[in-house]
């Protein structure tokens, strides 16, 4: 267990449904990161957040995509108008370990089909 | 481009024996690597990372060599238990950004 939750753990729903996502890191990190991760595919980074500031976002996020972090702590990913390439593992991370600054600890992740 | 791969997508090892998973990168200017292993249903796991400024670093029943002349990195797990049948990926830190950037992973089957 890293600590980083994440809610729902699995969501089915149909195309063109909107959904949402909730990541809750460990608490005192200011930095939190969103990815994708496709089957038989390593993690694509998809967004980033220092505190309540979104500071870099991929290419991968078109405009259906937004992501929210308010207060810093919890952060959301909205998906709106699904699209069954939309299908994927949304993972969140936050750093924080002893061993290394760069170090990321990843949540269980929420895994998306969308029908 | 961006690229961080691997060379073999499958590895079957007995156990007790040692493991060797390998991985290539494509940006010189890269200063930062991390090996990661993902187990069925959850999120990817940190094993050990190394700098651009070493060419070693040993962990527990873990080593990661780096050879920056050929851009290569690998991960070497010492008497391969069943427990460490997973995926593992290899990635690096983009320079001066702050996305981690992963390649696609080798499965590691360890046969009882």
């Amino acid at each position: 267990d890293t600590g980083v939750s994440q809610d729902p753990r699995h969501k089915i729903t149909k195309r063109g449904q909107n959904v949402t996502f909730r990541c809750d890191p460990i608490s005192e990190h200011n930095r939190l990161y969103w990815y994708r991760q496709t089957l038989g595919q390593g993690p694509e980074f998809l967004t980033y957040f220092q505190n309540e500031a979104q500071l870099e976002k991929s290419r991968l996020l078109s405009d259906r995509f937004s992501a929210e972090r308010p207060k810093g702590s919890f952060s959301t990913l909205e998906i709106q108008r699904t699209e069954q390439g939309d299908s994927a593992m949304y993972l969140c991370a936050t750093p924080g370990g002893p061993s290394s600054y760069n170090e990321q600890f990843f949540g269980p992740g929420t895994r998306l089909t969308v029908l | 481009g961006e690229s961080v791969g691997l060379h073999l997508p499958t590895l079957s090892v007995q156990e007790g024996d040692n493991s060797i998973i390998n991985c290539a990168y494509s940006n010189s200017a890269s200063d930062y690597f991390i090996w990661y292993k993902q187990e069925s249903g959850k999120g990817p796991q940190f094993i050990i990372d190394i700098r651009s400024n070493m060419d070693k670093r040993q962990g527990q029943r873990v080593t990661v060599l780096l050879n920056k002349t050929v851009k290569h990195l690998s991960l070497q797990i010492a008497a391969t238990q069943p427990g460490d049948s997973a995926v593992y990926f290899c990635a690096e830190k983009e320079p001066g950004g702050f996305k981690t950037i992963f390649g696609a992973g080798t499965r590691l089957f360890v046969k009882a």
